[in-house]
């Protein structure tokens, strides 16, 4: 199986801050990843696929870089209502698997 | 509007069996794959399964966690997706949510979720 690990666990920033979440693919997967965010009591929502394409709807702040077994999920300025946990996923193979998670919260 | 509703979940023993149920609206559901992915209290994703569509003959995969124990079928007549838990472990209480898949992309959207408790 393909396991993602994403770092930090945890990150605390301000609003305003521009933050760089990173998950690393223990082989290459290509640009087969997707990055979600999860507020509490909430389902996941896509934020980004194939590593840097932005899902309808999300604020361009947001943008993902990276190919191969490094990725990068970066917020250029954050908002009040993007703290959160952030998952990275990759679709490059059975079995799918998601990264540990980033909980993004309020310095 | 796209949507998905699960239902079913609930509190069950060690060793039992649950079925959930999951209804789409607002897409032609028949098109898709559809996966189920759960998250343990406190805990991270986990992907349960997925199932595709007829052009490719219903195949299904499964998590090695679940594989043997768990069934997801799927009813394009009625726009549902279902989760088929046998042999229930502790291990197995989670939320559980249907999300549509699409091939190497991502899973958007996806339903509210449903609670699946294993306890004696």
């Amino acid at each position: 199986d393909i396991q993602l690990t994403q770092s930090p666990s945890f990150l605390s920033a301000s609003v305003g801050d521009r933050v760089t979440i990173t998950c690393r693919a223990s082989q290459g997967i290509s640009s087969y990843l997707a990055w979600y965010q999860q507020e509490p009591g909430k389902a996941p929502k896509l934020l980004i696929y194939a590593a840097s394409t932005l899902q309808s709807g999300v604020p361009s702040r947001f943008s993902g870089s990276g190919s191969g077994t490094e990725f990068t999920l970066t917020i250029s300025s954050l908002q009040p209502e993007d703290f959160a946990t952030y998952y990275c996923q990759h679709l490059n193979s059975y079995p799918i698997t998601f990264g540990q998670g980033t909980r993004l919260e309020i310095k | 509007e796209v949507q998905l509703v699960e239902s079913g979940g609930g509190l069950v023993q060690p060793g039992g069996s649950l079925r959930l149920s999951c209804t789409a609206s607002g897409f032609t559901f028949s098109d898709h794959y559809m996966d189920w992915v759960r998250q343990a209290p406190g805990k991270g994703l986990e992907w349960v399964g997925r199932i595709k569509n007829k052009a490719v003959t219903y195949t299904t995969e499964y998590a090695t966690s679940v594989k043997g124990r768990f069934t997801i079928s799927r009813d394009d007549s009625s726009n549902s997706l279902y989760l088929q838990m046998n042999s229930l472990r502790t291990e197995d209480t989670a939320i559980y949510y249907c999300t549509r898949g699409v091939v190497r992309t991502g899973f958007d959207p996806w339903g509210q979720g449903t609670l699946v408790t294993v306890s004696s």
